[in-house]
């Protein structure tokens, strides 16, 4: 497809369960973007990546969170024993340079951690 | 910290009225102010986008305005429709950093 696109669209852990999540960018788009949405609030950075670089990690709430890209394209968003307040729509975008420029977002992973 | 406030949280309208939607935010300069919509369990997509130096932009029935004196954004939706609901999220990028609003969640009724 065209635009980005993100597996699963929703996922059940049980706490303490290691979840990955994937996101395809769409193809050609240098830099990608991982953020978390909590219910009825605005999405909140995470991380950034320019390639396989990951430029930003900042809004890693911790380092149960991990993110990589490593050939530059799809990327991966694993969170490891998970807990209940990681309990978040994860949203990936991608954009064509960098993070001033338009940013295309996937449809998000539902977490619900038990 | 930088910080977007929305306001309302959420409103009601009847289809066919116009409704606005304010964004506060404390970033200053800034790279570009976006407004996005939302819609239930999709990703945000982009409706304007504004320069720091711009002071409305329209696409369609949206048009955005922005006062950097008091540091405000609007987005105004001309002659609603039903498919206007959804939430509107205001987003500051000011360098690397992308800062959210919490967004304003809109219902248009018929």
């Amino acid at each position: 497809g065209a635009g980005v696109s993100q597996s699963p669209r929703y996922k059940v852990a049980k706490r303490g369960q290691d979840v990955a999540l994937r996101c395809d960018p769409i193809s050609g788009h240098v830099s990608l973007f991982w953020y978390q949405q909590a219910l009825g609030q605005g999405p909140e950075f995470l991380t950034y990546f320019q390639n396989e670089a990951q430029l930003d990690k900042s809004g890693l709430p911790s380092d149960r969170f991990f993110a990589e890209r490593p050939e530059g394209s799809v990327s991966t968003l694993k969170i490891q024993r998970t807990q209940q307040e990681d309990s978040a729509v994860y949203l990936c975008a991608s954009s064509s340079g960098g993070p001033a420029d338009t940013q295309y977002f996937g449809p998000g992973t539902r977490l619900t951690v038990l | 910290k930088n910080q977007v406030e929305q306001s309302p949280q959420s409103l009601i309208i009847l289809e066919g009225k116009n409704c606005t939607l304010q964004c506060n935010y404390t970033v200053s300069p800034f790279s570009n102010l976006r407004w996005y919509k939302q819609d239930t369990g999709r990703g945000p997509v982009s409706l304007t986008i504004m320069t720091f130096s711009e002071n409305t932009k329209s696409n369609g029935r949206y048009t955005a305005t922005l006062d950097a004196d008091t540091k405000q954004s609007s987005l105004h939706i001309t002659a609603s429709q039903l498919s206007d609901s959804a939430s509107y999220i205001c987003v500051v990028h000011e360098g690397n950093m992308l800062t959210f609003g919490g967004g304003t969640r809109l219902m248009v009724k018929p």
